[in-house]
């Protein structure tokens, strides 16, 4: 398995442009995760999903980020309209389920930079 | 509040040597207590994963303990490679709570010299 595939790896933008960024999981799992790293914060949860469902959102930090599942194999995370201040790594994770146990398998990110 | 915290904030050493990283956690209840390596430019990989039972964990040069009791652990790094070099970040699960609520510490910047 490829592991969990993000896009692109790196994204310059300026502000005020709509940010997609997109993930595809592991095969067969059935949560997914979207996290935010910065140096400030270190590694932050977004939202995540299990069984394609929102499950909890609470992290997104306005209502200028947005997030889809629209099958098992695909996800966005969307930013409209983008501000500097969302300049970070996003990662992606997915798992074989959400239980505390389970193991996380991260996607390598995608470098986002909001001028 | 829950809170992870790890020290040092960076360390550096020589190839070759030994070098032992630390977390201490203030998340209740426990339920287990994950390492991670993140390389530069990639994201965090699982290095091991402990439950409350367990107080030692290996997985090749790495070596994880847990003292749930003083709730610390630390990660043991032998003879030490320069692919060592790279974040370390202890990750707090709570008794119960789904993969949404993990706590994650800020991390050890290790750097391994030649």
């Amino acid at each position: 398995d490829a592991g969990v595939i993000q896009s692109p790896r790196h994204e310059v933008t300026e502000m005020g442009q709509e940010v997609t960024l997109r993930c595809k999981p592991i095969s067969g799992h059935n949560s997914l995760f979207w996290y935010r790293q910065t140096m400030m914060r270190g590694l932050e949860l977004l939202i995540y999903f299990n069984n394609n469902v929102p499950i909890d959102d609470s992290g997104m930090p306005e209502d200028r980020f947005s997030a889809k599942m629209p099958n098992a194999s695909f996800s966005t995370l969307k930013i409209q309209p983008s501000e500097p201040r969302d300049s970070a790594v996003y990662f992606c994770a997915s798992s074989g389920g959400d239980r505390g146990n389970e193991k996380l398998f991260f996607g390598s990110g995608t470098q986002l930079s909001v001028l | 509040k829950n809170q992870v915290e790890q020290s040092p904030q960076s360390l550096i050493i020589l190839e070759g040597k030994n070098c032992t990283l630390q977390c201490n956690y203030t998340v209740s209840p426990f339920s287990n207590l994950r390492w991670y390596k993140q390389d530069t430019g990639r994201g965090p990989v699982s290095l091991t994963i402990m439950t409350f039972s367990e107080n030692t964990k290996s997985n090749g040069r790495y070596t994880a303990t847990l003292d749930a009791d003083t709730k610390q652990s630390s990660l043991h790094i032998t003879a030490s490679q320069l692919s060592d070099s790279a974040s370390y970040i202890c990750v707090v699960s709570d008794r119960g709570s789904t993969l949404g609520r993990l706590y994650f510490g800020r991390g050890t910047q290790l750097t391994v010299w030649p």
